[in-house]
């Protein structure tokens, strides 16, 4: 089974902070994405990585910045967090592109409350 | 633009049948996926659809149809543990899948 983990659950930070949120998978997928989910408007593609020290923005990359040092692990970090960035936070791997292979295997997710 | 609707919510009895239908706009379109999220957790994986019809597996079916922009997810004999959001998402190419908002199904007793 694929395991896709994140480093907190819960996290609670003040305005300004700078956030790590930390993501491993343990099925040597070449691609790991991350996304922030809010109510009624789905999953939002912030950055993916589709090997290692590389990197796309996604669709709402700004305020954010990521980090690929090592396949398993894909970082997100929120240099100066704001309030409008309380949100959940996903993280998902897949292998390789190409039809039934772009399955994205999700983490459970670190809801993120910033003050 | 890309567009992805599906209903917020839906509610059915515990035994019943349940269609979450989905209709889709986008630039490209590579497949669609279902996934299914409980309260608090990660989307685990439903569905893949690549080509026309209806796929089943289980309980649970898929259908698409690409010349109408739509797809629709059945759910048969319905358990209470099927309480839970689904999200209707399109491969559009590349490393790009767009998610809609999901419809939350509640399945009463």
């Amino acid at each position: 089974d694929v395991k896709v983990t994140q480093s907190s659950r819960y996290l609670v930070k003040r305005t300004g902070e700078k956030v790590f949120l930390e993501c491993v998978q343990d099925m040597d997928h070449e691609n790991m994405f991350w996304y922030r989910q809010d109510p009624g408007l789905g999953l939002r593609l912030i950055y993916f990585s589709y090997d290692v020290k590389m990197k796309e923005k996604g669709d709402i990359p700004e305020g954010y910045s990521v980090s690929r040092e090592k396949k398993e692990r894909f970082s997100l970090i929120l240099e100066s967090a704001s309030t409008n960035q309380t949100s959940m936070y996903l993280c998902a791997s897949s292998r390789l592109s190409g039809g039934d292979q772009e399955t994205q295997y999700f983490g459970p997710g670190t809801r993120l409350l910033v003050l | 633009g890309q567009n992805i609707d599906q209903p917020t919510e839906m509610t059915a009895t515990e035994g019943a049948i349940v269609q979450i239908n989905c209709t889709y706009q986008t630039s490209g379109f590579n497949g669609l996926f279902w996934y299914q999220q409980h309260a608090g957790e990660a989307p685990t994986f439903l569905s893949y659809n690549v080509l026309d019809g209806l796929e089943e597996k289980g309980r649970f079916s898929s259908f698409l149809s690409r010349s109408k922009g739509y797809s629709y997810l059945l759910l048969k004999e319905l358990q209470m543990k099927d309480s839970a959001s689904y999200l209707c998402a399109v491969h559009t190419g590349g490393f790009k899948t767009i998610f809609g908002a999901g419809t939350r199904l509640f399945v009463k007793a």
